[in-house]
């Protein structure tokens, strides 16, 4: 079966811009996490939605960050007024239930020019 | 916040030796996972543990949730050239923290054939 899929893979943008990180979570899968991987350090939890939940948004590191995730599946990532910091591959990761087993998307790898 | 440190940070082995890694913490975690990353990839599960002093094998990896529920170990067993990668191991608090997971640093691992 299809696994996570996140789109662009790449995204180079200029600083100041917005940009828009896509995340498709394995079909049944009713948890979705963003974390964010800077170069050669581990994952950095950002963002978790359960179900119908409100999202847990304590991991995101200012306002410029947000997301959404539309009809229980598709999750869209944004980032206003991009910084070089914000620099990094983000990834998704899905989960079937409160099962903490999460598996990961290829990654957006985003560069901030 | 919670931190991981895992170690070792790098390891340089013979194809057929043994690999091992661990990762403690300063606070307890209810879940301990240990994921493989390989270039340009999201991590991919390979062992989740539960039970403080459960020891588990996936082949020729083996990984234990350490009693005291801060620490894990992996173990790889006749390393291969495919066992190339970075090895993370990674830790959910439970209770309001649950399905955030704290990453280590990773272990990055190269097999000399």
């Amino acid at each position: 079966g299809a696994g996570v899929s996140q789109s662009p893979s790449n995204k180079v943008t200029e600083k100041g811009k917005d940009v828009e990180l896509r995340c498709d979570p394995i079909s049944g899968h009713t948890a979705l996490y963003w974390y964010r991987q800077s170069l050669g350090q581990g994952l950095e939890f950002l963002i978790y939605f359960q179900g119908n939940s409100a999202p847990d948004k304590s991991g995101l590191p200012s306002d410029r960050f947000s997301a959404e995730r539309t009809g229980g599946s598709v999750s869209t990532l944004t980032i206003q007024r991009t910084q070089q910091e914000d620099s990094a591959v983000y990834l998704c990761a899905s989960s079937q239930g409160r099962n903490n087993e999460q598996f990961f998307g290829p990654g957006t790898r985003l560069t901030v020019l | 916040g919670q931190q991981l440190n895992q170690s070792p940070q790098s390891m340089f082995i013979q194809e057929g030796e043994d690999v091992s890694m661990n990762c403690t913490s300063s606070s307890i975690f209810n879940t301990w996972l240990w994921y493989k990353q390989d270039p340009g990839e999201g991590p991919v599960l390979l062992i989740a543990l539960y039970k403080a002093g459960e020891l588990t094998s996936n082949g020729r990896l083996t990984a234990q949730f350490g009693i005291t529920r801060k620490d894990s170990f992996l173990n790889i067993s006749a390393s291969i050239p495919s066992d190339v990668g970075i090895y993370f191991c990674a830790g959910d608090a439970g209770g309001t923290s649950y399905g955030k997971l704290t990453f280590g640093q990773g272990t990055i691992l190269t097999v000399h054939p």
